[in-house]
């Protein structure tokens, strides 16, 4: 079964640019995939970044962009703030009506 | 806007079922699919499946294809996710979250649901 992979953590300075990955195990991501990102913080419901692909959700800073880069589709944070700070994850459309999952990517603002 | 309000937290004994609900509200009902995602303590965002609340129809993640049902009621814009045959691993946040167009991933969530699975 194809997983979905994420970098476990990453870390970037206040003001930085940090870019996260969403790739598989087997294959590339593409825009097929519909990659979409989300970002949470503890004890919260997550909160819709980007979806399909490069769409930013209502309300969303232009600090967030997706794309596709390569094999794997990414999410860059520009201007990096400390309440940036959180999980990030993925999900891929594998077909079928299938979602995935990334296991999520911890960013640490420092 | 949209809404998505969820049923109050529930403890469960292994072996029981559970079913959550979700209220949509502020958008057309039938119009967009609904996922259900759950997190274990501590850990990442599962996807369980997704139901058209058009016609019913649903797909399911294999890890729990027997034991989940996802249903609609299209008369008071409510989901039910029903999950069966309860283990202490299943304990988790559940999560209704519309897609964010039609067919598409997840967008807009409902506040979560804790589920305890204990004996």
């Amino acid at each position: 079964q194809t997983v979905v992979t994420q970098e476990p953590s990453f870390s970037v300075s206040p003001g930085g640019t940090v870019t996260l990955t969403c790739g598989l195990s087997s294959g590339s991501v593409t825009t097929s995939y519909h990659p979409s990102w989300y970002q949470q913080t503890p004890g919260q419901a997550p909160r819709t970044l980007i979806y399909s692909t490069d769409t930013r959700s209502s309300g969303v800073p232009d600090r967030f962009s997706g794309s596709i880069r390569g094999n794997k589709a990414v999410l860059t944070i520009t201007g990096a703030q400390a309440d940036d700070e959180s999980d990030y994850y993925c999900v891929l459309n594998m077909g079928s009506g299938i979602w995935v999952f990334g296991g999520g990517t911890r960013l640490t603002v420092l | 806007q949209v809404q998505l309000v969820q049923s109050g937290a529930a403890v469960k004994k292994p072996g029981a079922s559970v079913r959550v609900s979700c209220k949509a509200s502020g958008y057309s009902f039938t119009n967009y699919y609904m996922h259900w995602v759950r997190q274990a303590p501590g850990q990442g965002l599962e996807w369980m499946g997704v139901i058209n609340p058009m016609g019913g129809l649903t797909t399911y993640a294999q890890k729990f294809q027997g034991r989940v049902t996802m249903t609609r009621d299209t008369s008071t814009s409510t989901v039910y996710m029903e999950l069966s045959s309860l283990r202490f691993e299943d304990t988790a946040v559940y999560y209704c979250a519309r897609a964010v167009v039609v067919a598409g991933s997840p967008g807009y969530w409902g506040q979560g649901t804790r589920v305890t699975v204990s004996s």
